[in-house]
């Protein structure tokens, strides 16, 4: 099993361009969820799906932020336009609802920089 | 809203015994998670608890009390390779939404 895949892994861009991030969850799991990560405030759930449907946004930090899973196998995370604030470790983590421990296989990540 | 908490940074000494405490307030509580995080590396999960009491994972043990809001997660003859972050996280409700904590950053010495 290839794990989560994410790509790409590092992106530096510069304020005001659009950035898409990209992710491929684990065959057979039906739940995908979109993390960021940073040092002032931790590991933040931003949305997640389920069934390729998103169930809860309110993670997203405002309307700059859009994400979409057109398939059970991929989905991306855009920002429009970017900003230096979202510098960030960007996580993708797909998991299955099958028993009791549920657990969540993390992707490498991608490494966000804004200038 | 929930609150996740856990002691920013621990130091201990290879061989030895830690334990990273965590507590939590939430509604719909449905199990508590820990994983791992190397720097620069995603985080790996490690245990998981949603009924009250020990589960034990060969150096690795999770403890819960619901009545408490409280877990911690016990790591037993430290090695330098354990230096990691422990981040522990909140189940809530009978959905895969997962809330997590700032993460305790464990360094470990000879």
């Amino acid at each position: 099993d290839a794990g989560v895949i994410q790509s790409p892994r590092h992106e530096v861009t510069e304020m005001g361009q659009e950035v898409t991030l990209r992710c491929k969850p684990i065959s057979g799991h039906d739940y995908l969820f979109w993390y960021r990560q940073t040092m002032m405030r931790g590991l933040e759930l931003l949305i997640y799906f389920n069934n390729n449907v998103p169930i809860d946004d309110s993670g997203m930090p405002e309307d700059r932020f859009s994400a979409k899973m057109p398939n059970a196998s991929f989905s991306t995370l855009k920002i429009q336009p970017s900003e230096p604030r979202d510098s960030a470790v960007y996580f993708c983590a797909s998991s299955v609802l099958a028993g009791e421990t549920d657990t969540q296989y993390f992707g490498p990540g991608t490494r966000l920089t804004v200038l | 809203g929930q609150n996740i908490d856990q002691p920013t940074e621990m130091t201990a000494t290879e061989g030895a015994i830690v334990q990273i405490n965590c507590t939590y307030q939430t509604s719909g509580f449905n199990g508590l998670f820990w994983y791992q995080q190397h720097a620069g590396e995603a985080p790996t999960f490690l245990s998981y608890n949603v009924l009250d009491g020990l589960e034990e994972k060969g150096r690795f043990s999770s403890f819960l009390s619901r009545s408490k809001g409280y877990s911690y997660l016990l790591l037993k003859e430290l090695q330098m390779k354990d230096s990691a972050s422990y981040l522990c996280a909140v189940r809530r409700f009978n959905n895969n939404d997962m809330r997590f904590g700032a993460g305790t950053r464990l360094t470990v010495k000879p």
